[in-house]
């Protein structure tokens, strides 16, 4: 089955650091890729998505690309700040018509001021 | 156009009680998933449902679980009979009726359910 391995945590960083989080999957066929963002005592929220490959995804400086070769879509990010504090999923979606989500296990990222 | 709600945000249950969890999707959404999260992990997927319909519930506990999405009302998932181990947040997603690759689900903040 579908399934989403992602760099465990926690991750802690001095702002403006480059930040890198990996992420890997196993999908059957041409899955869609995202990553999610969960702020303290909220739900999620799509941070970016990745349909096909070779696709990138960004949103608020954080980027990922689609790569089918490696099957992974690592979140980057050149300056982090301390906003960016959260815990970030990655998370892909089959095109084989189950429109669920299969979740990793989400890293939690710290930034020091 | 307020965004996908779940009620109550919190909910403590004492062993052996039943709890019964609200999902109100965005407006125009006919779509509905239904995802746990235990402490320290991701979200696991429980069940997908349509307007009347289960679609997938490959997620669902066999016993005690149990949702639906009614025609009128929000969508609701039930524990019955609760355990420790039963405590997590309990997320809702909606997505509109037409799937596609580009298609976005939506969250709610989630239920945190504390069984004691």
């Amino acid at each position: 089955g579908d399934s989403v391995t992602q760099m465990e945590g926690p991750v802690t960083l001095s702002e403006e650091a480059f930040l890198t989080i990996n992420c890997t999957y196993t999908a059957t066929g041409y899955p869609s890729l995202f990553w999610y963002v969960q702020y303290p005592g909220e739900g999620l929220q799509l941070l970016l998505k990745a349909t096909k490959a070779d696709d990138k995804g960004s949103n608020k400086g954080f980027e990922a690309t689609y790569r089918k070769e490696t099957t992974s879509f690592h979140l980057e990010k050149g300056s982090v700040q301390v906003s960016d504090s959260a815990v970030y999923f990655c998370a892909l979606r089959s095109n084989f018509g189950n429109e669920k989500l299969t979740f990793g296990t989400g890293t939690r990222l710290t930034i020091i001021p | 156009n307020a965004g996908v709600m779940q009620n109550p945000r919190h909910l403590v249950r004492r062993r052996g009680q039943e709890a019964r969890l609200r999902c109100s999707p965005m407006k125009g959404h006919s779509h509905v998933y239904w995802y746990r999260q235990l402490p320290e992990e991701g979200l696991k997927f429980m069940v997908y449902l349509q307007k009347e319909n289960i679609i997938d519930e490959s997620g669902m506990p066999k016993e005690r679980f149990s949702a639906e999405f009614p025609k009128e009302g929000p969508s609701i998932l039930r524990i019955q009979q609760v355990v420790r181990g039963d405590s997590a947040a309990y997320f809702c997603a909606s997505s509109p009726p037409m799937q596609g690759v580009n298609t976005e689900a939506f969250f709610g903040q989630g239920t945190r359910l504390t069984v004691v």
